[in-house]
């Protein structure tokens, strides 16, 4: 049984640019919630997806957006990139309810230079 | 205030010492708590759940309360394995989707 997995595991990008991070949920899961995790703090929320809908957002700007596909994979794409968004970007897996147990990908490691 | 405040620590103890986390949210609504475990450069691990009644798992004790709003973590007889930073999880308020985080807690624990 597959876990959360997420790609790419590492990537360098300059400032402006924009860019994609993929997260596939557990099996069986289909609520996808997103974290930034800049080093040395605890994750910060960024928004999570639920039928394919954004379902609650956290305290980001419109640069950060995402998706969910009918397969629950999701998406974050972040535009114009800072170089203050180089962070560790968590996907995280849940089904339905949000007290179940939620589960973390490996996390995509975003430098921007 | 932030929302979830724990000790930065580092708490560095040896093998086999008890040692304690102390964490503080500030959303008196808040729903559920969680501690995690982070080890270097991976993702959070749920370690526990909490609740007022406590609850123990282990070498490990978490407890809730509500009146303080206030969360615990007990390790006893600290291993080398248990080195890594935990971190206070809360859901923000009712009827929350998100989990807040505190800063974490690094613990070293030393032979």
């Amino acid at each position: 049984d597959a876990g959360v997995t997420q790609s790419p595991t590492h990537l360098i990008k300059t400032r402006g640019q924009q860019v994609t991070l993929r997260c596939s949920p557990k099996s069986g899961h289909d609520t996808v919630s997103w974290y930034q995790q800049a080093l040395g703090q605890g994750p910060q929320f960024i928004f999570q997806y639920y039928e394919e809908e954004e379902r609650q957002r956290g305290n980001f700007p419109d640069r950060f957006s995402g998706h969910q596909f009918p397969n629950y994979s999701s998406e974050l794409n972040v535009n114009a990139l800072l170089l203050g968004d180089s962070a560790l970007y968590l996907c995280a897996s849940s089904y339905r309810d949000p007290g179940n147990t939620i589960y973390f990908g490996e996390g995509s490691w975003l430098t921007v230079v | 205030r932030k929302e979830v405040e724990q000790d930065p620590g580092p708490f560095n103890v040896p093998e086999g010492a008890t040692v304690a986390f102390n964490c503080t949210y500030s959303n008196s609504a808040s729903q559920s708590f969680f501690w995690y475990r982070q080890d270097c450069r991976k993702e959070p691990k749920l370690l526990m759940s909490v609740y007022s009644s406590g609850n123990e798992d282990g070498r490990f004790t978490a407890q809730l309360n509500r009146a303080s709003q206030y969360i615990s973590l007990l390790i006893r007889d600290s291993k080398l394995s248990d080195s890594a930073t935990y971190l206070c999880v809360g859901t923000l308020g009712a009827g929350s989707y998100q989990l807040t985080f505190g800063k974490g807690t690094k613990l070293s624990v030393i032979p």
